[in-house]
């Protein structure tokens, strides 16, 4: 089945440092790849996504491209604030398995120093 | 919008008691997911409906669980009897249409003594 491959945390860096969270996948058709941003004591929320290969996804300073020869959707930002410590996940949803049914890797916590 | 609202925040509760979680969708939003969220197996899905009718449940763990949305604004989680390994927070979220983007409520915490 479909499944979704995270880096492990805990990542901890210092403000304005450069960020990547790597994220690959698996899917025997054509996904949605997603990411989503987790704060303390709250919901997901949408950071990003990207519906098609090559597309490049990007929110508040956070990117992520479709690549669909490396099967990955990496999250990058080129200078992290303290106020995105959060649990990062990368997720997709495949028409082909049903599409309602989103796929979420295992979640990275990001800890970000002043 | 309100957004996605899930009630109560908070539910400490002993075992063997029922418990019953709330959700309110967005409102226009066709499709309601339930979650679950915990350190060992992460973000797991275990049901969702369209438009009122639940579609998949494979993801319910067990008997002890069910869910019913009985109108387009709200939905139920029922755990009878609760069990300690039951604890976790529990997310709902819900949607315009298959395959966009999840809304995702605050979530209720859950402990089972």
């Amino acid at each position: 089945g479909d499944s979704v491959t995270q880096m492990e945390g805990p990542v901890t860096l210092s403000e304005e440092a450069f960020l990547t969270i790597n994220c690959t996948y698996t899917a025997t058709g054509y996904p949605s790849l997603f990411w989503y941003v987790q704060y303390p004591g709250e919901g997901l929320q949408l950071l990003l996504k990207a519906t098609k290969a090559d597309d490049k996804g990007s929110n508040k300073g956070f990117e992520a491209t479709y690549r669909k020869e490396t099967t990955s959707f990496h999250l990058e930002k080129g200078s992290v604030q303290v106020s995105d410590s959060a649990v990062y996940f990368c997720a997709l949803s495949d028409l082909a398995q049903g599409a309602q049914k989103l796929v979420f890797g295992q979640g990275t916590r990001l800890t970000i120093n002043p | 919008d309100a957004g996605v609202i899930q009630s109560p925040r908070h539910e400490v509760t002993e075992m063997g008691q029922e418990v019953t979680l709330r959700c309110k969708p967005i409102s226009g939003h066709d499709y309601l997911f339930w979650y679950r969220q915990t350190m060992m197996r992460g973000l797991e899905l275990l049901i969702y409906f369209n438009n009122n009718v639940p579609i998949d449940d494979s993801g319910m763990p067990e008997d002890r669980f069910s869910a019913k949305m009985p109108n387009a604004s709200f939905s139920t989680l029922k755990i009878q009897p609760s069990e300690p390994r039951d604890s976790a927070v529990y997310f709902c979220a819900s949607s315009f249409v298959v395959s966009d983007t999840q809304y995702f409520g605050p979530g209720t915490r859950l402990t089972v003594l």
